[in-house]
């Protein structure tokens, strides 16, 4: 069974901070996506990553995958109240073939509050 | 592009009852996956259709089912609610590439069904 752990699970920060988000696994995941939902509403996918070692930014967003692609961190900058919410980081498996078959794992999720 | 949507949004039943949840994916993705959403569990893994088959199931009894019509929507059903059936049920869509492949499986979630029951 894979895990993802994802820590902390609780953030409550000022306006301005720096933060990071940190999603570890002793398996080895095919891809991993970072997303952040609001109360009551679906996940809304903010990036994925695919390759060992491989960053990426999205504005004040740096997502990192490990190089043996078993974890994962999110470092926001200068955090914003619009920030605030439930971070989701979430594995696809590796099944044979390459492709995991629809099925992500889920990280227990990091609820973020940034006050202004 | 739209996005997915799920309908209902919200739903409210008794134990005992089933019911039955729909989902239309982004025009063009074949896969539709189902998870459930709880404060305790987090989200967990129903079941993953493709193509109108079912390639991947998690750990869930029975009585939760789903199935894909050829036009890719989804739709699953749950009978004989528990109170532990009280989510968020959520399904995605993704667009795999082909076997082999070092696709990365994006998915792409709607916003859910909040479905309660008493």
């Amino acid at each position: 069974t894979q895990l993802l752990e994802q820590s902390p699970q609780f953030l409550s920060i000022q306006e301005g901070e720096n933060l990071t988000v940190y999603c570890n696994s002793s398996s080895v995941f095919s891809s991993l996506q970072w997303y952040r939902q609001e109360p009551g509403e679906g996940p809304v996918l903010l990036v994925t990553v695919v390759t060992g070692g491989e960053v990426k930014k999205l504005k004040r967003l740096t997502f990192q995958f490990g190089d043996a692609r078993k974890d994962s961190s999110l470092h926001i900058t200068a955090a914003q109240p619009g920030d605030t919410g439930l971070y989701l980081c979430a594995g696809g498996s590796l099944v044979a073939g390459g492709t995991s078959y629809g099925k992500l794992t889920f990280g227990q999720g990091t609820i973020l509050t940034v006050h202004p | 592009k739209a996005g997915v949507t799920q309908t209902p949004r919200y739903l409210i039943k008794t134990r005992g009852q089933q019911v039955t949840l729909s989902c239309s994916p982004i025009s063009g993705h074949r896969s539709v996956s189902w998870y459930q959403q709880t404060p305790g569990q987090g989200l967990q893994f129903l079941f993953e259709y493709f193509s109108e088959t079912q390639r991947n199931k998690g750990n869930f009894p029975g009585r939760f089912s789903g199935r894909q019509f050829s036009n890719s929507r989804s739709e699953m059903n749950v009978s004989t609610l528990e109170l532990g059936d009280s989510a968020l049920y959520l399904c995605a869509s993704s667009s795999p590439g082909l076997a082999g492949s070092t696709s990365t499986d994006t998915q792409y979630f709607g916003p859910g069904t909040r479905l309660t029951v008493l």
